[in-house]
C-alpha cells in the first residue's frame, strides 16, 4: 500500500508566479490535510479537506491560498502570486473515514520563491 | 482550544543513554496525543498515539510515553538511545469535536543529538 505522495518534491518559483502542489492520499483514505513548516517556525495547520468539500480552513492565510480535493484526482494546495515568506515545506497527511485523528504524513514539497 | 509545550529545543544524549524528551498539553476535550519524529528532508513518521485507552502508550523503536492527566504530560521516553534515534521530534494534540476536529496542533519540536 503506497503511502501518501506529494509532487513536486521541490518547487522553485519567482515572486507573482503560481504555485500548485500536489497530494494524492494513501489508498482508501478521504480525509485530506495540508500543514506548513516555516523556518523557525512549527508545523501548523492550514487545511482539512474531504472529497469535494472543505471541513476547515481556519488555518488558511485570507488571501492567495486555496485548496480543493476533487471527487477524482489529486487534492491541489494553490498559492497564487507568491512571495518570499510562501517559502516553507508544505506538507500534505490523509486519514481513513474511521480514523480521522490518526494523520499519514507524505514527504513534503518544499517551496522557494525567488 | 488546543495547545503543546515541548519544554526543550534540543536535548543531547550519549549512544547508550536513556532519552527523555518532555511535553505538556492543554485541550478543552479529551485529547488524543501522539508523537511524530522527523528525520533531516523527509516526512514525518507517527511514533504513538494515545487515544484514551491505557496510559502507557508503547511504539515503535522501543519508544513509549505515558500519559499523566493530572500533570498534563505525555513525555516520551526510550531505555537506550541510537544513533539513529537523532532526529527532530513533535508532540501532537488533536481534540475531538468542535473547531479542533481534524486538526492537529504541533509542538514547537525538539531535536534530539546522539553522541557516540
Amino acid at each position: 500500500n503506497a503511502g501518501v505522495m506529494q509532487n513536486p518534491r521541490h518547487l522553485v518559483r519567482r515572486r507573482g508566479q503560481e504555485a500548485r502542489l500536489r497530494c494524492s492520499p494513501m489508498k482508501g483514505h478521504s480525509h485530506v490535510y495540508w500543514y506548513r513548516q516555516l523556518p523557525e517556525e512549527g508545523l501548523k495547520f492550514m487545511v482539512y479537506l474531504q472529497k469535494e468539500n472543505i471541513i476547515d480552513e481556519s488555518g488558511m492565510p485570507k488571501e492567495r491560498f486555496s485548496a480543493e480535493f476533487p471527487k477524482e484526482g489529486p487534492s491541489i494546495l494553490r498559492i497564487q502570486q507568491v512571495v518570499r515568506g510562501d517559502s516553507a515545506a508544505y506538507f500534505c497527511a490523509s486519514s481513513p473515514p474511521e480514523g480521522y485523528n490518526e494523520q499519514f504524513f507524505g514527504p513534503g514539497t518544499r517551496l522557494t520563491v525567488l | 482550544a488546543q495547545s503543546v509545550t515541548q519544554l526543550d529545543s534540543h536535548v543531547s544524549v550519549s549512544e547508550g543513554t536513556p532519552v527523555l524528551l518532555r511535553c505538556n498539553y492543554s485541550s478543552s476535550y479529551s485529547p488524543s496525543l501522539f508523537w511524530y519524529v522527523q528525520h533531516p528532508n523527509k516526512g514525518l513518521q507517527l511514533l504513538l498515539k494515545y487515544t484514551s485507552a491505557a496510559t502507557l502508550v508503547k511504539g515503535i523503536n522501543g519508544f513509549e510515553a505515558e500519559f499523566k492527566k493530572s500533570e498534563t504530560s505525555f513525555h516520551l521516553t526510550k531505555p537506550s538511545a541510537h544513533m539513529s534515534d537523532a532526529a527532530e521530534y513533535f508532540c501532537v494534540v488533536s481534540g475531538a469535536g468542535g473547531t479542533s476536529y481534524g486538526k492537529l496542533t504541533f509542538g514547537q519540536g525538539t531535536i534530539l543529538t546522539v553522541h557516540p
